[in-house]
């Protein structure tokens, strides 16, 4: 069955250091993928979305890298901010119209 | 902009009672999304809809859960009766199907405990 992994421990970083999140997914083959943030008692906001023909996006301080041999996303935050703190969501998806299959998140803690 | 809006925000009600969540979507947007999430088992699907049509409800739980679009501008997810394994949060979430993949866009959620 179709299988996404995230980070399952809480990352804790210093303010100003770059953030990694990692999502790998097995017996799956998907056109894209999409990066959410989840505040706490909110909905997951959408970040970032990447085909599986673009190896990089980049939007202001984040970037997202797409490896379809590796089976893996990587999710970066640069120069990170307390206010980055948050659970960050992955979702890879077979095609457009489809619904989303979500991991579980990696709980992201920036301290000043 | 309104965003997609959920209500209740927080629902306390005793085992067995029927519980009914209700979705409005953005305006515009024709797919929409319920979905469930625990600690447990994180962010699931239940089911969808496009242009008002269910989709897929492999998601659905139990026939204890339905859910129903009756227009564009509003959905339901109701359970019946209820049980306290139901208590989670509940997201409901719009997009706008297209050839391209779009962003799906989420309600604040309803809480859910079922004592």
């Amino acid at each position: 069955s179709q299988k996404i992994e995230q980070n399952s421990e809480a990352l804790n970083i210093q303010e100003g250091k770059t953030a990694t999140l990692t999502c790998n997914y097995t017996n799956y083959s998907p056109a894209y993928l999409q990066w959410y943030r989840q505040d706490p008692g909110r909905g997951p906001v959408f970040l970032l979305l990447i085909r599986e023909n673009e190896k990089e996006k980049r939007k202001e301080r984040l970037k997202v890298t797409f490896d379809t041999t590796l089976k893996q996303s990587l999710f970066h935050i640069t120069a990170s901010q307390p206010a980055d703190s948050a659970t960050y969501l992955c979702a890879p998806a077979n095609q457009a119209g489809t619904a989303l299959i979500f991991g579980k998140g990696t709980t992201l803690s920036v301290s000043s | 902009d309104a965003g997609v809006i959920q209500s209740p925000r927080h629902e306390v009600t005793e085992m067995g009672q029927e519980v009914t969540l209700r979705c409005k979507p953005i305006s515009g947007h024709n797919s929409l999304f319920w979905y469930r999430q625990t600690m447990m088992r994180g962010l699931e699907l239940l089911i969808y809809f496009n242009n008002n049509v269910p989709i897929d409800d492999s998601g659905m739980p139990e026939d204890r859960f339905s859910a129903k679009m009756p227009n564009a501008s509003f959905s339901t997810l109701k359970i019946q009766p209820s049980e306290p394994r139901d208590s989670a949060v509940y997201f409901c979430a719009s997009s706008l199907a297209s050839q391209n993949p779009q962003p799906q866009h989420f309600g604040d959620g309803t809480r859910l405990s079922i004592l």
